[in-house]
């Protein structure tokens, strides 16, 4: 079973720019999280979707939104880009809404310049 | 709120070593409690989890017990390799089904 993938990898933008980062889940998941890992900051969640919904947000500003397609897919956009938001970040899929256990991808390297 | 608290690293070890990455919590009610690894380049994995008190994890030679007494899940193995090095996160979930990462705990092992 493919696990899950994030495109693109690796992503350069300026700031004010916009960006959109997709998530594939494992098949037959409905359950996507997003989260950003930063070295100070550590992992912070930041939206969770499930069945095109969300279902749980963190404490991120409106500058941050995602969708689910009824694939399952996800993306997330970040609008007016800061310096600040350069990051990895990482997508989860799990089976159902439960956090028992997540499944995540490699992750999409956002940096600001 | 919920919060997790582990030891800062980086934690550096020769091969065969006694790992001990410690892991405190504050959580409302009765969390379920996990480690997960991230290797280099990769996302995180789940490692073990516990899902009520006196629970033990395992997997990979790894092991964590659920102590609500201490609210610790402190994570241990006997004796490391060079290919346990990562980033260990120890995580909580509570009652708002929202998961709560500690800062992670980078490991060397040293051959």
């Amino acid at each position: 079973k493919a696990g899950v993938t994030q495109t693109p990898r690796y992503l350069i933008k300026t700031r004010g720019q916009q960006v959109t980062l997709s998530c594939s889940p494992i098949s037959g998941h409905r359950s996507v999280s997003w989260y950003q890992q930063t070295p100070g900051q550590g992992l912070q969640f930041l939206f969770e979707y499930f069945s095109e919904t969300q279902r749980n947000k963190g404490n991120f500003p409106g500058r941050f939104s995602g969708r689910q397609f009824s694939n399952s897919r996800s993306e997330m956009n970040v609008s007016t880009l800061e310096l600040g938001d350069s990051a990895l970040y990482l997508c989860a899929s799990s089976s159902r809404v439960s956090y028992n256990e997540q499944f995540f991808g490699p992750g999409t390297r956002l940096t600001v310049l | 709120g919920d919060s997790v608290t582990q030891m800062e690293g980086p934690v550096t070890l020769s091969e065969e070593a006694f790992l001990t990455i410690n892991c405190t919590y504050t959580a409302t009610g009765y969390p379920s409690l996990f480690w997960y690894v991230q290797y280099p380049g990769e996302g995180l994995q789940l490692l073990l989890k516990a899902t009520k008190a006196d629970d033990k994890g395992s997997n990979k030679g790894f092991e964590a017990t659920y102590r609500k007494e201490t609210t610790s899940f402190h994570l241990e193995k006997g004796s490391v390799q060079v290919s346990d090095s990562a980033v260990y996160f120890c995580a909580l979930t509570g009652r708002d089904d929202k998961i709560i990462f500690g800062k992670g705990t980078r490991l060397h092992i040293l051959p």
